[in-house]
């Protein structure tokens, strides 16, 4: 069965400070993984995806990992700041028929000053 | 502004009520989603639609009925919904499903109270 991982549930780090959010999944065949961030009251926004190749992406204080052999993903947030305080939501796309999507139960996060 | 757009965004009825959750898409994309949302819960696939066929209905009960007139609206006729049914109600589109799913964007959720 395919599954994604998130941990830890919950997070309350001080402002300034770096954090990581990890992923680990049982998907199969893998296609692609996104990291999405979902806002209080919001719909989730997508903040980078990795592809079987890739290790490392950025997109600014952002940092996304991928060790395809050990199938974990993380989201390493630097300097953080209040308004990363918000759900991190890891998804695993597999190229079987539909390109199924598995979601994982997404990690809060709250940045406190 | 995702370019995706729910209404209403709250939404308190009563289990004997029947309303209506509509979703407009501007981004062009031909595959729509409903997806519920609970507390400390993974995000459940409900139902698709590609190219204003439906693909995909995730075992849901019949109390929800969804309608995809095209491409751009989405809609989720509810009745009698039982308490256990309230939750963040997420539409999302894509630019297809399957081998080009890519990136869902997702509206900004309707907010469902059954009392």
């Amino acid at each position: 069965k395919n599954q994604v991982e998130q941990s830890p549930q919950s997070l309350i780090i001080l402002e300034g400070k770096n954090c990581t959010l990890q992923c680990n999944y049982t998907v199969s065949p893998f296609s692609n993984l996104r990291w999405y961030k979902q806002d209080t009251g919001r719909g989730p926004v997508s903040l980078t995806i990795m592809t079987f190749s890739e290790n490392t992406k950025s997109n600014g204080r952002y940092t996304a990992t991928l060790d395809a052999d050990t199938k974990q993903s993380s989201l390493h947030i630097t300097a953080s700041q209040l308004s990363d305080s918000a759900s991190y939501i890891c998804v695993v796309s597999s190229h079987n028929a539909g390109n199924m999507l598995t979601f994982g139960g997404g990690t809060r996060l709250m940045v406190k000053p | 502004e995702t370019g995706v757009t729910q209404t209403p965004r709250h939404l308190v009825m009563g289990m004997t009520n029947k309303k209506s959750l509509k979703c407009e898409q501007h981004l062009g994309h031909n595959a729509m989603y409903w997806y519920k949302q609970s507390a400390k819960k993974p995000l459940e696939l409900m139902f698709v639609y590609n190219f204003k066929e439906q693909t995909e209905n995730n075992s849901v009960p019949s109390r929800f009925s969804p309608e995809c007139p095209n491409s751009s609206h989405l809609f989720l006729h509810l009745h009698t919904l039982q308490p256990e049914d309230s939750a963040l109600y997420l539409c999302a589109s894509s630019q297809e499903q399957g081998i080009k799913t890519g990136e869902l964007f997702f509206g900004e959720g309707s907010r469902l109270t059954v009392l």
